[in-house]
């Protein structure tokens, strides 16, 4: 069974430019989760949905940063204009509900130059 | 404002021996605990989780929770140099729907 897929891997890219980071849960999982980790601030929650409702976005940094999840089996990361500040390695995860155990993605590593 | 909290580390034990990894968590009404391990460079992979005061075996991994002292440990018995990597624990009330997440013990376990 495939785990949860992020896409890319690594982006590189300019100040000022759009990234889109893309993520598919598993199968049959109803709850996806947007993590960003740095070496200062560690693991943060970013935004969470339930049943493809986004149920709690207070970790989005500003408003440079949105989520979307058009159904069960695709969800995107958007961040425009990137900042240098925004390199990170951003992960997703899913779980089957809400609340139990959470299964990471390899996650995306970003830099902004 | 949730808290959980981890010495950073690093932890170093010798290989055969135990390995205590600590978490402390502030909100009293946490219910669910979990342990990721993560590699230098890879995902946070579960380990294990615990719902209930006491210990939860699982091989050579042990989880403990006192609810009463907020106090959560995960105990490695037999240490490898494989188990070597960022422990991160996690914990989720019993109204929300997320974790929080601790900044991570970093564990080297010398050969």
């Amino acid at each position: 069974d495939a785990g949860v897929i992020q896409s890319p891997r690594h982006e590189v890219t300019e100040m000022g430019q759009e990234v889109t980071l893309r993520c598919k849960p598993i199968s049959g999982h109803n709850s996806l989760f947007w993590y960003r980790q740095t070496m200062m601030r560690g693991l943060e929650l970013l935004i969470y949905f339930n049943n493809n409702v986004p149920i709690d976005d207070s970790g989005m940094p500003e408003d440079r940063f949105s989520a979307k999840m058009p159904n069960a089996s695709f969800s995107t990361l958007k961040i425009q204009p990137s900042e240098p500040r925004d390199s990170a390695v951003y992960f997703c995860a899913s779980s089957l509900y809400a609340g139990n155990e959470q299964y990471f993605g390899p996650g995306t590593r970003l830099t902004v130059t | 404002q949730k808290e959980v909290e981890q010495n950073s580390g690093p932890l170093s034990v010798p290989e055969g021996a135990i390995a205590s990894l600590n978490c402390t968590y502030s909100d009293r009404g946490s219910q669910s605990f979990f342990w990721y391990r993560q590699y230098s460079g890879k995902s946070p992979e579960l380990i294990m989780f615990i719902y209930s005061n006491g210990d939860k075996e699982d091989g050579r991994f042990t989880a403990q929770l006192n609810k009463a002292s907020q106090y959560v440990s995960l105990l490695i018995r037999d240490s490898q140099p494989s188990d070597s990597a960022t422990y991160l624990c996690a914990v989720k009330d019993n109204y929300g729907q997320n974790f929080v997440f601790g900044p991570g013990t970093r564990l080297s376990v010398l050969p």
